[in-house]
């Protein structure tokens, strides 16, 4: 079945970059999320992508898909104490999304 | 825009209790979500409405969950009775193209 797995925690310091990574099992996915949730709160939509797309930039975030490996990253240039959160990964093939178990990134000062 | 709007934010039961839960989607938008969030989880999907019918229900656990959305607006979501193991967040979303889903703040349920 579907099935999408993130690593559990990042720590990073203030003004690195933090690459959060996912893969996912189904290849008919036709659009790739990332979400943020801070304590809380629900969920923010940061950036999809489309899964005919590589790469994808908004801002400080860059999204890279590999299709072929079923792997979707997200990078966050120059980090900041206000990115620490929880960041999800899902994935829609049938309009439904499908999420990870998030990643905790921890930014240190 | 206002966004998505929730209540109550938080919500203390014993078990057996029966609890209800309210969603406000964003104005227009058709597609509403009632996502079940459990600590240390991601969110699952439990339905999925488009207007006031329903597209997806396969993870409700119906024998004690229900939700409806009267006149394509709000939804309620009712828990009853009430298990331990429902313990969780729960979110609901929603849509005006499918591939944007936005979140609302969601509802703490803590089941004594």
């Amino acid at each position: 079945g579907e099935d999408v797995e993130q690593s559990l925690f990042l720590s990073v310091r203030e003004g690195d970059s933090s690459v959060i990574n996912c893969t996912y099992t189904d290849s008919s996915s036709t659009y790739l999320y990332w979400y943020k949730q801070e304590p809380g709160a629900g969920l923010q939509l940061l950036t999809y992508i489309f899964s005919n797309m590589d790469m994808k930039q908004d801002q400080r975030l860059t999204v890279l898909l590999n299709k072929k490996d079923k792997h979707l990253s997200l990078r966050i240039a120059d980090t900041q104490t206000g990115d620490s959160a929880i960041y999800f990964c899902a994935e829609s093939g049938t309009g439904k999304l499908i999420f990870g178990q998030g990643t905790t990134l921890q930014v240190k000062p | 825009e206002a966004g998505v709007a929730q209540s109550p934010r938080y919500k203390i039961i014993e078990k057996r209790q029966s609890v209800a839960f309210w969603c406000n989607p964003i104005s227009g938008h058709a597609t509403l979500y009632w996502y079940q969030q459990i600590l240390g989880q991601g969110p699952k999907l439990l339905i999925q409405f488009q207007n006031n019918g329903v597209v997806d229900d396969s993870q409700l656990p119906k024998d004690r969950f229900s939700a409806e959305r009267l006149k394509g607006v709000d939804s309620t979501l009712k828990i009853q009775p009430a298990k331990l193991e429902d313990s969780a967040v729960y979110l609901c979303a929603s849509s005006f193209e499918s591939r944007e889903q936005y979140f609302g703040p969601g509802t703490r349920l803590t089941v004594t």
